[in-house]
């Protein structure tokens, strides 16, 4: 089973500061995805990455596959910018359709100060 | 489109009671998956289907039945509920992309307290 293990668990920081996430895993992997779930409780998916690094808007998320680490960075953050970042690798299921599923971290609970 | 939903998003019941969980999405997503959410544990599968009428276990299968009889629809059912099964739950769809995970969508969330 691939472990997933995120830093910081909660991290307060004031609106505009520069935010960084991290995941480490233990087995290596295809692809990475990160999540984000609103105070609401609702997820949706920020990134998919496999390689290198990927932007959107002022969210980039970095992946380093030879030492199993990836970042989530956040520029000018912002009080919107609130909520759970969720890292999740695949895990290989055994069963029937020998398919793929998502081992998900606990979470970091990010909170941003106006 | 409306995505992914999840009917009802609160429930209440008593030890013993049975009940369903719908999702329905309109993406003609092949794969669908309901999960749980536990404090200070990440989302854990329960069951997962790759397309109609199948269905396989996730990590955390026991106490929980589910069918996939139509592509768009997953029920997730409990037949006697117990305190163990309180938490909040997500389903969650995608397509099949043939070989990496594909980007997932989620549901709003389900809250099923069990007394």
């Amino acid at each position: 089973k691939n472990e997933v293990e995120q830093s910081p668990q909660n991290l307060t920081a004031q609106e505009g500061e520069f935010i960084t996430i991290n995941c480490s895993y233990s087995v290596g992997i295809s692809a990475l995805h990160w999540l984000q779930q609103h105070p609401g409780g609702g997820i949706v998916s920020l990134f998919m990455l496999s390689s290198g690094k990927k932007k959107h808007g002022r969210l980039i998320a970095t992946i380093n596959i030879q030492e199993k680490h990836s970042s989530l960075h956040i520029t000018a953050s912002h009080p919107r910018d609130s909520a759970v970042y969720i890292c999740a690798v695949p895990t290989y299921l055994i069963s029937n359709f020998g398919n793929e599923k998502l081992t998900f971290g606990t979470g970091t609970r990010l909170t941003i100060i106006p | 489109n409306a995505g992914v939903t999840q009917t009802p998003k609160f429930r209440v019941l008593k030890t013993g009671q049975s009940m369903t969980l719908l999702c329905a999405q309109d993406m003609n997503h092949e794969y669908m998956y309901w999960y749980r959410q536990d404090p200070g544990m990440g989302l854990r599968l329960i069951h997962y289907s790759v397309g109609e009428g199948t269905t396989a276990k996730g990590e955390v299968p026991d106490g929980y039945n589910v069918s996939r009889l139509k592509k768009q629809n997953f029920l997730l059912g409990l037949e006697s509920a117990a305190p163990s099964q309180t938490s909040v739950y997500f389903c969650a769809s995608r397509y099949n992309t043939g070989g990496n995970t594909g980007e997932l969508f989620f549901g709003e969330g389900s809250r099923l307290t069990v007394l």
